[in-house]
């Protein structure tokens, strides 16, 4: 079974500091990673994608990815508390259809 | 201008009945899904219709019975409704597999609670 280890946290961070979270996965052929950001009560909404191993930035979230150890990774800076929600990472599985999510980590961002 | 949207958004009913939800999206995407979300927030893929042809079909019970009349529709009947259906699912839909990669976007999501 293809897995994706994510710690459930709550993660507590103050306001404007940097939050980073992790993902880890088992299938080693995974090409396509993904981050979701989930509100409480409200669907996951695509917030990252990356392909490649190393970082990828957009504004003030930065995703890195490390084939090898099968990690990746999302740091948000300035951390605000409107960014409190839970965190999903999400893994293409063995068909290019379908993702595999992690259980979410959720984020609090203390003003 | 809902890109995919779902229908109802909360749906109370008892054990043993049966219901449906609905979903379109109005992306252009190719690929819809559905998936379970329970009380722990797990995120679970049930189904997967790529232009009205299934083709993921995880472990779920036969009571569960999609139908995709066409690409921008997926729907999810559910027959003798039992507590442990009660959890939150969404439709999602993708580019796959013209798209070059598997980004799928989501529904608001419909509250099931079976009394």
């Amino acid at each position: 079974q293809k897995e994706v280890e994510q710690n459930s946290g709550p993660l507590s961070v103050p306001e404007g500091a940097i939050a980073s979270l992790n993902c880890t996965y088992s299938d080693r052929v995974s090409q396509s990673f993904f981050w979701y950001r989930q509100y409480s009560g409200k669907s996951p909404e695509l917030i990252m994608s990356i392909y490649s191993n190393g970082d990828k930035e957009d504004g003030r979230f930065t995703a890195q990815l490390n084939k090898a150890s099968q990690y990746v990774s999302l740091l948000i800076r300035d951390s605000q508390p409107s960014d409190s929600a839970t965190y999903l990472c999400a893994v293409e599985g063995d068909s290019s259809y379908k993702l595999i999510f992690g259980s979410g980590t959720r984020l609090l961002v203390r003003p | 201008d809902t890109a995919v949207s779902q229908t109802p958004k909360y749906l109370v009913t008892q054990m043993g009945n049966d219901k449906s939800i609905k979903c379109e999206q109005n992306l252009g995407h190719d690929t819809m899904y559905w998936y379970k979300q329970d009380s722990k927030k797990f995120l679970k893929i049930m189904f997967s219709y790529n232009n009205k042809e299934l083709i993921i079909n995880e472990t779920v019970p036969n009571r569960f019975s999609p139908k995709s009349p066409d690409k921008a529709h997926l729907n999810l009947h559910i027959n003798s409704l039992e507590l442990g259906d009660s959890a939150v699912y969404f439709c999602a839909s993708s580019q796959r597999p013209t798209g070059r990669h598997n980004e799928q976007f989501f529904g608001p999501g419909t509250r099931l609670t079976v009394l």
